[in-house]
């Protein structure tokens, strides 16, 4: 069974600009939550997505937005990109998503130049 | 945010012996703690779980002690082995129907060979 697929790997952008990421859950996960990753503040919770519904979200500025497909599939988008964004963007999957081990993919890991 | 990670403790052992990582978790109405570890340029994988109605809970070679007095969890990792170097986290989720962790700041362990 695949796992978490992100896509892109890796991303360059500057400041201004805006970004998509992209996530497929492993087959059959309906849940799908993202996180950043930063070195100065460690894993932070972006959103969560059940059945294409946010049933969740982080204390984050409304730059960053996402949604869910009816397939499950995700994706994020941060508009206006600043420098502190830089950061691995990881999104994670689980079946019904409480109470769940969460299944990570490698991340994006985005540079904001 | 709500994860702080400033500062990234370190735990150096030598292959064989055995490991123990520690973690203060925050809210004492969590349910379900994870812990998970990262390698260089992958995303967390999944250690082993708990849930807050249990104490204890073995896997192979890791053990996870959840002391909900003291909020505090921990993992042991018998025989370490060189592969088991890594970034160890901790995660708790809340209570409710959403699957949002809460993920403390990181041990580094390194194994010497």
């Amino acid at each position: 069974k695949a796992g978490v697929t992100q896509t892109p790997r890796y991303l360059i952008k500057t400041r201004g600009q805006q970004v998509t990421l992209s996530c497929s859950p492993i087959s059959g996960h309906r849940s799908v939550s993202w996180y950043q990753q930063t070195p100065g503040q460690g894993l932070q919770f972006l959103f969560e997505y059940f059945s294409e519904t946010q049933r969740n979200k982080g204390n984050f500025p409304g730059r960053f937005s996402g949604r869910q497909f009816s397939n499950s599939r995700s994706e994020m988008n941060v508009s206006t990109l600043e420098l502190g964004d830089s950061a691995l963007y990881l999104c994670a999957s689980s079946f019904t998503g409480v109470g769940e081990k969460l299944f990570f993919g490698s991340g994006t890991q985005l540079s904001v130049l | 945010g709500e994860s702080v990670g400033l500062h990234l403790p370190t735990l150096s052992v030598q292959e064989g012996d055995n490991s123990i990582i520690n973690c203060a978790y925050s809210n004492s109405a969590s349910d379900y703690f994870i812990w998970y570890k990262q390698e260089s340029g992958k995303g967390p994988q999944f250690i082993i779980d708990i849930r807050s109605n249990m104490d204890k809970r073995q896997g192979q070679r890791v053990t996870v002690l959840l002391n909900k007095t003291v909020k505090h969890l921990s993992l042991q990792i018998a025989a370490t082995q060189p592969g088991d170097s890594a970034v160890y986290f901790c995660a708790e989720k809340g209570r409710g129907a959403t699957n949002k962790l809460i993920f403390g700041t990181g041990t580094l362990l390194a194994v010497q060979p």
